[in-house]
């Protein structure tokens, strides 16, 4: 069945060092979805992207959606501490496109 | 901004006890969905609906049921409870599937 794989699941950085998740599906997607859910939280929305290739950024924050539309990666500058937390990519199922299909998501540990 | 509200935030049930988890937003939204969290799974889709009369399953639907008798409430119940539907469940609205979701706060359920 259609899958959504985000790597790493974990990740511990040292404050002001990069971090990246990597989001790949089986299957082409119509857009993506990215996520980030603190620590006993909820999911917050961060970012949707649609074209291929787009790339968006938020401050810090740099989201790609590759050229095939399969895959997508979040980048963050110089990490800090308030980054902590889990980053979801999510894209419409293709069975119905009236379902999202999660990642597992990446935790992010930063030390400071 | 209400925004999405759940109720309880916790709750402990007996094995067989059933209950209502209960979801309402004042977006004006027609999508909305519940999802079950549990460690290393993500967020996975229990059921869906796309506007009031209208629902459909999820990935992980069994031992739940859901109607939408308003577009602002979503409620799930939970029929027969059992130890494996210890979770934290989430209530989510958007204004259509791929567009910016809205989590409530999470429903912590513990089942005994």
């Amino acid at each position: 069945g259609q899958q959504v794989m985000q790597i790493p699941q974990y990740q511990h950085v040292q404050e002001g060092e990069d971090f990246t998740t990597y989001c790949n599906s089986s299957t082409t997607l119509s857009n993506i979805q990215w996520y980030k859910q603190r620590p006993g939280g909820h999911p917050v929305f961060l970012i949707q992207l649609v074209k291929s290739g787009e790339v968006k950024k938020q401050k810090r924050l740099t989201f790609q959606f590759g050229e095939a539309k399969k895959n997508s990666s979040l980048h963050i500058t110089a990490t800090q501490t308030t980054d902590v937390g889990t980053y979801f990519c999510a894209g419409p199922w293709a069975g119905n496109n009236r379902k999202l299909i999660w990642g597992l998501g990446t935790s992010l540990a930063v030390n400071p | 901004n209400a925004g999405v509200t759940q109720t309880p935030k916790f709750q402990v049930l007996k094995t067989g006890q059933s209950m209502t988890l209960q979801c309402a937003q004042d977006m004006n939204h027609e999508y909305m969905s519940w999802y079950r969290q549990d460690p290393g799974m993500g967020l996975r889709l229990i059921h869906y609906s796309v506007g009031a009369g209208i629902t459909d399953q999820g990935e992980v639907p069994n031992g739940y049921n859901v109607s939408r008798s308003t577009t602002e409430d979503f409620p799930l119940r939970l029929l027969s409870a059992a130890p494996s539907q210890t979770s934290v469940y989430f209530c989510a609205s958007s204004q259509q599937m791929n567009t910016e979701a809205f989590f409530g706060q999470g429903t912590r359920l513990t089942v005994v």
